[in-house]
């Protein structure tokens, strides 16, 4: 079946620190979204890709819907410690399915 | 504007025992999705409904189970528990459309999950 391979597994890093993770899959994704997720809470939608090569930017976060369709990329600029947190990319097939495949997380912790 | 709400937060049953979870969509949405995210894993797809109907299925036994109302809230029902079942189930709303729609995408929006523990 579809799977995404998402990398870093974890992160500890300084704050002010730039952070970069990524997901990649072996089928084509026409959606890909990047959640981050708090302890005892749910995902919170962070950015939302729908075209290829699309760059999108929310505050100091960054994503890219990579041009081949199978990847995309997060960057963190100048991190501060309410960034820790388990970051997760999620990609959909196509627009004929409701289902989210996710990334296994990276676990980000900052350092003050 | 609430968001997606679920209840109960926390939940524990035994083996063998039958559980309930509720959903409520976020106010405009009538889409609901359910996950299951086992411990240190990101969240696995059980099924999608929308117009009171399963839409899509993932791959999850038939002990799962599910339903939407017309006020398009959501209940998801597991049947017979086993240990494995242990998990935070989360749902998620979004804005339905037709299938094959390319425009306006809608993102899926998660609820903060039902902790479920089977002893």
């Amino acid at each position: 079946g579809q799977q995404l391979n998402q990398s870093p597994q974890s992160m500890f890093i300084q704050e002010g620190e730039d952070v970069s993770m990524n997901c990649t899959s072996s089928s084509i994704f026409n959606t890909w979204l990047w959640y981050k997720q708090d302890p005892g809470e749910g995902p919170v939608l962070l950015i939302a890709l729908y075209k290829a090569g699309e760059l999108t930017s929310n505050g100091r976060l960054t994503a890219q819907f990579g041009i081949t369709r199978k990847d995309s990329f997060l960057n963190i600029s100048a991190s501060i410690p309410s960034d820790v947190g388990i970051y997760f990319c999620a990609g959909q097939i196509s627009s004929n399915t409701g289902k989210l495949i996710f990334g296994q997380g990276t676990t980000l912790q900052v350092k003050p | 504007d609430a968001g997606v709400t679920q209840s109960p937060t926390h939940l524990i049953k035994t083996r063998g025992q039958q559980v309930t979870l509720r959903c409520s969509p976020k106010s405009g949405h009538d889409t609901v999705s359910w996950y299951q995210q086992a411990l240190g894993q990101g969240p696995q797809f059980i099924f999608q409904y929308y117009e009171e109907e399963e839409r899509q299925r993932g791959n999850f036994p038939d002990r799962f189970s599910g339903h939407q109302f017309p006020n398009y809230s959501s209940e998801l029902n597991v049947n017979a528990l086993l240990l494995g079942d242990s998990a935070l189930y989360l749902c998620a709303s979004s804005l339905g459309r037709q299938w094959g729609e390319d425009s306006d995408n809608q993102p899926q929006h998660f609820g903060d999950g039902t902790r479920l523990s089977i002893l």
